[in-house]
């Protein structure tokens, strides 16, 4: 079965801290792993995919088969960073597109 | 610039009502979604469908019916809603296997 798991709810950094999102997932075949972002008051939408291999506002991300994960990353976090994101799964096979529990990032001045 | 709109942004429906919530693409997009998205449970998918006519049960289907007689509008119907379907629904698009696109979402309060 296809599932992502975020184990944070929650995470909590200083301004300018290294920041991690950690995104598991479980699937047979080859997924498509996806990072959505969610600001205060606005829609969901995509930040970046595992496939375009891209830095999107400094945030980046590698997908290792080996321990199916997917995790995010961002050297230096700043303030507008603070947002729900959310890790997903999607497969051109099962045309599903599984998202995980996402993990609030809040970034203290 | 690309384009997924729910008819309402917030819904107010009593306990056993019919409530039905239209989401229209303008991307061509073969497949369209449903989720729920409730605090501490993140994104749930309800129904998804993947052309005309076709539809596949997500993670919780119970309580919900899809409909999808264009390929750009999907519906999400709530056959006799009730309290524990209170929450806010989003519907997104996407080519196969490509990004998905999502609506502004839909708060659904059952009184």
């Amino acid at each position: 079965a296809q599932r992502v798991t975020q184990p944070e709810k929650l995470l909590s950094v200083f301004k300018g801290a290294p920041v991690e999102l950690k995104c598991n997932y479980s699937y047979s075949g080859s997924p498509e792993l996806f990072w959505y972002v969610q600001y205060s008051r606005q829609r969901l939408q995509l930040l970046l995919r595992h496939i375009s291999r891209e830095s999107i506002k400094g945030f980046t991300a590698d997908l290792n088969k080996g321990e199916t994960s997917f995790h995010l990353k961002k050297p230096f976090a700043q303030e507008e960073d603070s947002a729900m994101y959310y890790c997903a799964l999607s497969n051109s096979g099962t045309y599903k597109y599984i998202f995980g529990t996402g993990t609030r990032l809040k970034v203290l001045a | 610039d690309v384009k997924v709109t729910q008819s309402s942004r917030y819904l107010v429906k009593r306990t056993g009502e019919k409530v039905f919530l239209e989401c229209v693409q303008d991307m061509d997009h073969e497949n369209m979604f449903w989720y729920r998205q409730d605090p501490g449970l993140g994104l749930r998918l309800i129904y998804f469908s993947y052309d005309v006519k076709m539809k596949e049960k997500g993670d919780i289907p119970e309580g919900y019916s899809v409909s999808r007689e264009k390929k750009e509008r999907f519906s999400l119907i709530l056959e006799s809603a009730s309290t524990n379907q209170t929450s806010m629904y989003l519907c997104a698009s996407s080519a196969i296997g490509q990004e998905a696109f999502f609506g502004q979402g839909t708060r659904l309060t059952v009184v």
